[in-house]
C-alpha cells in the first residue's frame, strides 16, 4: 500500500460545479497535510495547508479527518483556471521528508 | 525574488554521460531536496539535506550523488547518464514551512 494515495483521475468537471476529492495516508503519525496544485509542465505551488479544524480559501476547503486517516479538497462554483493536477502531501515532523500523493487530474470543462 | 533557481532548463544525454544539475535559493532555508517526477508516479525523492553539510538518501537515490556545497546551494550529479533517468526533476527548499521548488529540469537520456 502506498503511504499517500490519491485518485489519479481524470475528474472531469463542468464549469461552475462543485467537485472534491480524498487523499488517504498510511501513517498515523503523520502531522502536517497540503494541498499543492501542478499545472502542466510546471513545478508544484502551494495551494493550502490543512488545518485540523478545517479551513477555507475563497472557493477552496481544506478537511482532515485523522480517524479515517484522510484529507479532502473541495473546490465551488469551478473556474477553467482550476483545471491541473492536485498533489497532496503529508509530513512526519520528526524528519524532514514529505510524501507525496501521485496527484488527481482535475479537467473543468466550458 | 529568485526563489529557487534550477539550472539547466533541459538538457539532452547520451547514455554513459555525466552532468550536474544545480539548484540554489536565496530565501535563507535549512533544508533542500532533490525529486524527480515521471507520468504517474508523482513526485519521488531522491536525496535531501537537512542542513548544511547533511545529506541523506531519500526513496530512490541509486545512480546520483549530491553535494550541499553551502547553505544556498544544493546540487545533483548524475556520473552515468541512463535511459531510465530520463525525468523532469525538481529541486526544492524549505524551513518550517512548506516545500518552494524550483522550475524543474527536464532531462533526457538517449
Amino acid at each position: 500500500r502506498k503511504e499517500v494515495e490519491q485518485d489519479p483521475g481524470p475528474f472531469n468537471v463542468p464549469e461552475g460545479a462543485t467537485v472534491a476529492f480524498n487523499c488517504t495516508y498510511s501513517n498515523s503519525a503523520s502531522q502536517s497535510f497540503f494541498w499543492y496544485r501542478q499545472d502542466c509542465r510546471k513545478e508544484p505551488k502551494l495551494l493550502m495547508s490543512v488545518y485540523s479544524s478545517g479551513n477555507e480559501d475563497g472557493r477552496f476547503t481544506a478537511q482532515l479527518n485523522r480517524a479515517s486517516q484522510y484529507i479532502s479538497l473541495l473546490i465551488r462554483d469551478s473556474k477553467l483556471s482550476d483545471s491541473a493536477t492536485y498533489l497532496c502531501v503529508v509530513t512526519l515532523d520528526s524528519n524532514y521528508q514529505l510524501i507525496w500523493g501521485a496527484g488527481t487530474k482535475l479537467i473543468i470543462k466550458p | 525574488n529568485a526563489g529557487v533557481t534550477q539550472t539547466p532548463k533541459f538538457q539532452v544525454l547520451k547514455t554513459g554521460q555525466s552532468m550536474t544539475l544545480q539548484c540554489a535559493q536565496d530565501m535563507n532555508h535549512n533544508s533542500m531536496y532533490w525529486y524527480r517526477q515521471d507520468p504517474g508516479m508523482g513526485l519521488r525523492l531522491i536525496y535531501y539535506s537537512a542542513s548544511e553539510g547533511t545529506t541523506d538518501k531519500g526513496e530512490v537515490p541509486n545512480g546520483y550523488n549530491v553535494s550541499r556545497l553551502n547553505k544556498r546551494e544544493f546540487s545533483l550529479r548524475l556520473e552515468s547518464a541512463a535511459p531510465s533517468q530520463t525525468s523532469v526533476y525538481f529541486c526544492a527548499s524549505r524551513d518550517n514551512q512548506p516545500q518552494h521548488f524550483g522550475d524543474g529540469t527536464r532531462l533526457s537520456i538517449l
